[in-house]
């Protein structure tokens, strides 16, 4: 089973800076099943990205995703009130078919 | 407006059972695969189970597999968690979710024929429902 594993656990950082997130896998997964999403405080999770690179619907394309085999970065450009937040990546397999999920990245104000 | 309500949680003792329904609007549930996932208090996403969108196949991850049961009803098009069993450490917030699915670029095997691909993704979920396991 492949683990998930983000950096760093809590990214503290200032209004109109950029975040760098990393997600990196336990061993090499299919670009086409590397998805990102973000959770505020008492909401559900919100799709951010999917297939590594593409932004969901409605999705600001200050958030971009990248990286391939094993590492993946999600960047999240000039960083608003709204942005700090909870960040996760996730992993599809298909046999059998099962989700895996990062621990998650806190994005917390400066 | 895609829609996914859930409901059916209490606070239950080790060893007991409990059913979360998961009700449906705004799409059909026979045409998507649907996730329940949980977040256990202060942690993260952990995927849960999946039933496909045919209504039979379904899978569980390892730490719930032989206790809990994910089901469908069309008729009433409603997604459910049947959870047996239960432990402390299945104490959580409960998220139905619905999955996405997006054609992508596929490719030929070794005997010419071609294979679709597709990308998988959550993009509808629930506010969730919370389940908690205590004596």
């Amino acid at each position: 089973e492949i683990v998930l594993t983000q950096s760093p656990g809590t990214l503290s950082l200032s209004p109109g800076e950029r975040a760098t997130l990393s997600c990196r896998a336990s061993q090499s997964v299919n670009g086409s099943s590397l998805s990102w999403y973000q959770q505020k405080p008492g909401q559900a999770p919100r799709l951010l990205i999917y297939g590594t690179f593409t932004g969901a619907t409605g999705v600001p394309d200050k958030f971009r995703g990248s990286g391939s085999g094993t590492d993946f970065t999600l960047t999240i450009d000039s960083l608003e009130p709204e942005d700090f937040a909870v960040y996760y990546c996730q992993q599809y397999a298909d046999s059998p078919p099962r989700y895996t999920f990062g621990q998650g990245t806190k994005l917390e104000i400066k | 407006e895609l829609q996914l309500v859930e409901s059916g949680g209490a606070m239950v003792q080790p060893g007991g059972s409990l059913r979360l329904s998961c009700a449906v609007s705004g799409f059909t549930l026979e045409d998507y695969t649907m996730h329940w996932v949980r977040q256990a208090p202060g942690k993260g996403l952990e995927w849960v189970s999946l039933i496909k969108w045919d209504g039979v196949s379904t899978y569980y991850a390892d730490s719930v597999k032989g206790r809990f049961t994910i089901s469908r009803d069309d008729s009433e098009n409603s997604l459910y968690l049947q959870m047996n069993s239960l432990r402390t450490e299945d104490t959580a917030l409960y998220y139905c979710a619905k999955e996405g699915v997006t054609p992508r670029e596929g490719y030929y095997d070794g005997s010419g024929n071609y294979l679709k691909q597709y990308y998988y993704y959550m993009d509808v979920w629930g506010k969730g429902t919370t389940v908690t396991v205590s004596s």
